[in-house]
């Protein structure tokens, strides 16, 4: 069974400060990776894909990488912001088609202080 | 264009009430899910629907039934609510281009209480 593991489960930053959001899987058979914005109260938000042929994915300040053969996956945020603070949810999808399914982390909640 | 909404945003139940939560979605994606988060747990797939008239199950189905008779709806049905089903729920919907599921789009939860 697959299951996903995100560590730290939180975090606070002083703003400005680069970071790494770490999530590791057990099963390497995946077919991407997807890291996830929540706010507080509010759904989901998907940030970036990774296919697993990819090794990573670039969106302004944000940049995921995938290792694959080790089971893990880094979100780095640069430059931090107070918008920043959220928690961060990564998911992998096994299997294609009809059968597929996403297997969520549960999360690193980030705080980017003044 | 709304996305994916959810009805209704919060909502307290005595224990073995029913009750029905609606997810609409206006991007005429074919697939639909249903999941649960709960602290410490992450998000867990309760049932998903891949097209108008069909679901199927997911990781937890128990206690609850689902439908799909729109395409842009999906039905979340508790037919007698426990405690245990105290959560927060999220719709998500995705298009399938070329067989393949792309990224899921998910509405702003709903809250469940059940007393």
């Amino acid at each position: 069974k697959q299951e996903v593991t995100q560590i730290p489960a939180a975090l606070s930053v002083p703003e400005g400060e680069n970071l790494v959001l770490n999530c590791s899987f057990t099963d390497s058979a995946i077919y991407n990776l997807q890291w996830f914005r929540q706010d507080p109260g509010k759904g989901l938000t998907s940030l970036l894909l990774i296919q697993s042929s990819q090794r990573e994915q670039t969106s302004g300040r944000l940049n995921a990488s995938l290792d694959k053969s080790s089971g893990r996956s880094t979100l780095y945020i640069a430059a931090s912001q107070p918008g920043d603070s959220a928690t961060y949810l990564c998911a992998v999808k096994v299997g294609t088609g009809t059968a597929s399914k996403l297997t969520f982390g549960t999360g690193t909640r980030l705080q980017v202080t003044l | 264009n709304a996305g994916v909404t959810q009805t209704p945003k919060f909502r307290v139940l005595k224990t073995g009430q029913s009750m029905t939560l609606l997810c609409a979605q206006d991007m005429n994606h074919e697939y639909m899910y249903w999941y649960r988060q709960d602290p410490g747990m992450g998000l867990r797939l309760i049932h998903y629907s891949v097209g108008e008239g069909t679901t199927a199950k997911g990781e937890v189905p128990d206690g609850y039934n689902v439908s799909r008779l729109k395409k842009q709806n999906f039905l979340l049905g508790l037919e007698s609510a426990a405690p245990s089903q105290t959560s927060v729920y999220f719709c998500a919907s995705s298009y399938s281009l070329a067989g393949v599921q792309e990224t899921q789009y998910f509405g702003p939860g709903t809250r469940l209480l059940v007393l």
